[in-house]
């Protein structure tokens, strides 16, 4: 079965600095994706970024980058220049490459507050 | 952008009552899934659906709980009696490239 743990349950940063959350996971599993969600007040689950298992490139997006180290089984996110909006809880999530079985896996999540 | 959607955003429901859960996937998504978040606590699997039947289920989904797709739009969950501790957020998540989320439903049980 496939863990993700999130060791860091609550951080936090000033406005327009950068911050790291990190995430590892165990799987016995070759080929998969992980992903980081954000949760904001609202709930609504926002997808942030993804990475498939088999690129040696980290994903980046605008602000948002990850640092994917596969053999350590580490998956963490770097947010560049926080903004107050970035304010959420922050999922890291795995799901196996497998045509039919995709139901993802969380971790406990790490609350993010952005201080002005 | 299309969105998953769901309704209904809150529900209200007696112990022992059942309550359907809709959610309407991406249109050209083939898999589908129902999560469930209690209050405060990580999201949980609950159930995955593919070509008009249950792929995968958790530990979760236990008789009480059912899926349904009865039309081509629409994607359901039931709970047929409900529990105090069913009250959570509901996500419904469609896949493409990624699983997208709905906004999901607040099911407060009484």
């Amino acid at each position: 079965a496939q863990t993700v743990t999130q060791s860091q349950p609550e951080m936090s940063v000033q406005e327009a600095e950068t911050v790291t959350l990190s995430c590892t996971y165990d799987t016995s599993e070759s080929n998969y994706y992980l992903f980081w969600y954000k949760q904001p007040p609202s709930r609504q689950m926002i997808l942030v970024i993804r990475q498939e298992a088999y690129k040696q490139q980290n994903a980046t997006e605008n602000r948002f980058s990850v640092n994917f180290q596969k053999a350590a089984k580490s998956f963490s996110l770097k947010i560049s220049d926080s903004q107050l909006g970035d304010t959420a809880m922050y999922f890291c999530a795995f799901m196996k490459h497998d045509s039919n079985n995709n139901d993802m896996r969380f971790g406990a999540g790490t609350r993010l507050t952005v201080k002005p | 952008e299309p969105e998953v959607t769901q309704t209904p955003s809150h529900q209200v429901t007696q112990m022992g009552q059942e309550v359907i859960l809709r959610c309407v996937p991406i249109s050209n998504h083939l898999y589908f899934y129902w999560y469930r978040q209690i209050l405060g606590q990580k999201v949980e699997f609950l159930v995955s659906f593919y070509n008009n039947e249950i792929s995968e289920k958790s530990e979760i989904f236990d008789d009480q709980f059912s899926v349904e797709r009865p039309d081509g739009s629409n994607f359901t969950l039931k709970i047929r009696s409900t529990k105090l501790e069913d009250s959570a957020m509901y996500f419904c998540a469609s896949r493409g490239r990624s699983q997208y989320f709905g906004p999901g439903t607040r099911l407060t049980v009484l």
